[in-house]
């Protein structure tokens, strides 16, 4: 099957600084989606990406499909960008995503 | 505003009992999904429904079981709960294979399900 990875695993900051994470992929996609858990354990969705490039306020990613990797950019962080991210895709329609093994962020005051 | 509800946040049960986690969503989605989440396992998928009383299996189904009786409504079941299904158990929900783009998967807040 699909595999993904993510890196780095881990990423600690301090507040204002910026960021990216990547996600590899070993096969071609379909869909792409990044997500953050927040500490509760909730995921929520930041992106549909199967390609291209998009941006929602500090938060940015590009998904370039014939080299199979996403960024995620995030700018000027705060404390409640802390979190897992997690870069999620999938081969084909109605079928499930295979989420990656995340990045933990944590960004300090 | 899209939803996906889960039944409860945080549930204790013994080993043995029966469990029920229910899910629900108001988007008139397809497909819906049951993930549970560990350390160092990241998320994996037990089952997923892509219509009413159709069920697959997904990468972990054992000790496990579905039901869904209405669109809206996916169950997930343990038989006889074992303290190795202690988890924090994930309910996601998209639309069909072929639906028009974006195809996003929302999930609800996710259930911590503690087996004594």
């Amino acid at each position: 099957g699909i595999q993904v990875e993510q890196s780095p695993p881990d990423l600690i900051l301090q507040e204002g600084a910026n960021s990216t994470l990547r996600c590899n992929f070993s096969d071609s996609v379909n869909n792409l989606q990044w997500f953050h858990q927040n500490p509760w354990g909730q995921l929520i969705n930041l992106f549909y990406i199967p390609s291209g490039t998009k941006q929602n306020g500090r938060l940015s990613a590009t998904t370039v499909a014939t080299e199979r990797y996403s960024l995620l950019y995030i700018s000027s962080s705060q404390t409640t960008d802390s979190g897992v991210y997690f870069c999620a895709v999938d081969r084909s329609y109605g079928q499930n995503f295979v989420f990656g093994p995340g990045t933990r962020l944590s960004v300090l005051p | 505003d899209v939803k996906v509800t889960q039944s409860s946040r945080y549930l204790v049960k013994r080993t043995g009992e029966k469990v029920f986690l229910e899910c629900v969503q108001d988007m008139d989605h397809e497909n819906m999904f049951w993930y549970r989440q560990d350390p160092g396992l990241g998320l994996r998928l037990i089952y997923f429904s892509y219509d009413v009383k159709m069920k697959e299996k997904g990468d972990i189904p054992e000790g496990y079981s579905v039901s869904r009786e209405k669109k809206e409504r996916f169950s997930l079941i343990l038989e006889s709960a074992s303290t190795n299904q202690t988890s924090m158990y994930l309910c996601a929900s998209r639309r069909y294979y072929g639906a028009v783009l974006p195809n996003e998967q929302f999930f609800g807040p996710g259930t911590r399900l503690t087996v004594l």
